[in-house]
């Protein structure tokens, strides 16, 4: 087990709705990626914040967004969510400088299902 | 640009037998090379990473990976599979000093009694 935590672990949502997604970092780690895992396939890089500003991001739409908090904590927000968002959302820590920043560690994960 | 190839998406073995799954790269830059393994239900778990030392690399669980460098091929092994090996594992790569982590699309092990 990591040290990054989730939450919710579930969530179910109607389309258009908007969804707040949270992630809590491993000790030490200063920087937190957002991943996107549909059903049946790799995680997709959605973005990652480091001193709280995003500080790359994948291939996907504005109405993804989020936030970091001073601890390191983030957030992950979808607006006028769409049916195709149903999936798995993976937050993972690493720490920006020093030995090992090649490494994420993952939570467990929030099952969002969009109806 | 740099991608994963996971050439097998579903491997199944007798447990007690050797466990291979293959994965084949391609990047711009010198890699960061890893296999995480995902339980159903879980979360995503480091089992090993290459990032330019030695090119057999172990991790943990008794697997362990060579990077060859010449075939682009980044492939995972296991002198025995255990029933609890039953996973899917994701071969992933990242330039050194990029943000993100490129999935491949990941291989379902089966393990049989």
């Amino acid at each position: 087990e990591t040290g990054v935590t989730q939450s919710p672990t579930h969530l179910i949502k109607t389309r258009g709705q908007q969804v707040t997604l949270r992630c809590s970092s491993q000790s030490g780690h200063n920087t937190v990626s957002w991943y996107q895992q549909a059903l049946g396939q790799g995680p997709q890089f959605i973005f990652q914040y480091y001193r709280e500003e995003e500080n790359g991001r994948g291939n996907f739409p504005p109405r993804f967004s989020g936030l970091q908090f001073p601890n390191y904590s983030s957030e992950l927000n979808v607006n006028a969510l769409e049916l195709d968002d149903s999936a798995l959302y993976l937050c993972a820590s690493r720490i920006q400088t020093g030995e090992d920043t090649d490494t994420q560690y993952f939570g467990p994960g929030t099952r969002l299902t969009v109806l | 640009a740099q991608s994963v190839t996971q050439l097998d998406s579903h491997v199944s073995v007798s447990e007690g037998t050797p466990v291979l799954l293959r994965c084949n790269y391609s990047s711009s830059y010198s890699p960061s090379l890893f296999w995480y393994v995902q339980h159903p239900n879980k979360g995503l778990q480091l089992l090993l990473k290459y990032t330019s030392a030695a090119t057999l690399v172990k991790g943990i669980n008794g697997f362990e990976a060579e990077f060859k460098k010449s075939e682009t091929s980044f492939h995972l092994t296991k002198p025995s599979a255990h029933m609890s090996d039953a996973a899917e594992y994701f071969c992933v790569v990242t330039p050194r000093g990029y943000n993100k982590l490129i999935f491949g699309a990941g291989t379902r092990l089966a393990v049989h009694p």
